[in-house]
C-alpha cells in the first residue's frame, strides 16, 4: 500500500547543530508539504514543493531548508538548531491537481536542547 | 495574519450529546474548505470538506455547515462516542494555488461517557 513515513520519530539534538528530517512517499504525489504542530498554533506550513526541483517558502520558513531531488523525497534540514524549533514536524502530500486531500505523515517530534 | 481562525480551543461533550466546532476565514478566494481529525501520536486526516457552492455536506454523524455570506463554516458531530475524541482542523484553501492549506489553530474534543 502507498504510504508517506517520517524519519526518524524522535530526535533530541543540542542548539547550533545541524538536523535533518526525512520524509518519503510512495503515492508519486507531485505536491509535499511541511508543517510544525505546536499548541496554540496549529499547523503551519514551513516549506511546500509542486515538484520535482522546485522548492517555495511557507509562513514559518526561517531557520530552516528543503531540497525536492526526486518524486519521493523532500528532507528538511534545519541549519542551526535553535531552541524555538522544539516542535513535532509532519510532512504531507497531495497529488494536485483536482485532489486537494494532502495525506500526512506520522510526524517527527524534535528537541533542542 | 491568521487567516483562518478557529474556537473553541477545547471542548467537552457527554457520549450522544452534539459537538459544534466552529471555523471563520478572511479569504474570500479561498474555495475548498476540509476538516482534518487527528489522533493523538498520528498525523492528520481528512475527515470531509465541503467547497461553497452547497451550505451543507454531511458524512454519517459529521455535518459541515458553510455560510458563504459570513465567511464562517462549522463541523457538528452528532451523536459523539469516545472514539471521536481527538484535535480537529479546519482548513481553507484556493485550489489555483495547487492545495496549500491554510490551518486553523485546532479544537481539543473530549467526549466523555
Amino acid at each position: 500500500d502507498a504510504e508517506i513515513t517520517q524519519s526518524p520519530r524522535h530526535k533530541i539534538t543540542e542548539t547550533g547543530r545541524q538536523v535533518t528530517l526525512a520524509c518519503h512517499q510512495t503515492w508519486n504525489h507531485n505536491n509535499m508539504f511541511w508543517y510544525r504542530q505546536d499548541l496554540g498554533h496549529g499547523l503551519r506550513l514551513i516549506h511546500y514543493s509542486y515538484g520535482v526541483q522546485d522548492t517555495n517558502k511557507g509562513e514559518v520558513s526561517d531557520g530552516y531548508s528543503v531540497s525536492r531531488s526526486n518524486t519521493e523525497d523532500l528532507p528538511l534540514t534545519l541549519e542551526s538548531a535553535a531552541s524555538s524549533q522544539t516542535s513535532v514536524y509532519f510532512c504531507a502530500s497531495s497529488a494536485g491537481g483536482s485532489s486537494n486531500e494532502q495525506f500526512f505523515g506520522p510526524g517527527t517530534r524534535l528537541t533542542v536542547l | 495574519q491568521q487567516q483562518v481562525k478557529q474556537s473553541p480551543q477545547s471542548l467537552i461533550v457527554q457520549k450522544g450529546g452534539i459537538s459544534i466546532i466552529n471555523c471563520a476565514y478572511e479569504n474570500t478566494a479561498f474555495d475548498y474548505f476540509p476538516w482534518y481529525q487527528q489522533f493523538p501520536g498520528k498525523g492528520p486526516a481528512l475527515l470531509i470538506a465541503i467547497r461553497p457552492d452547497v451550505s451543507e455536506k454531511k458524512e454519517g454523524r459529521f455535518t459541515i455547515s458553510f455560510n458563504k455570506s459570513a465567511k464562517q463554516f462549522s463541523l457538528h458531530i452528532m451523536d459523539s462516542q469516545p472514539g471521536d475524541s481527538a484535535t480537529y482542523f479546519c482548513a481553507a484553501t484556493n485550489t489555483g494555488t495547487a492545495s496549500k492549506l491554510t490551518f486553523g489553530t485546532g479544537t481539543r474534543l473530549q467526549v466523555t461517557l
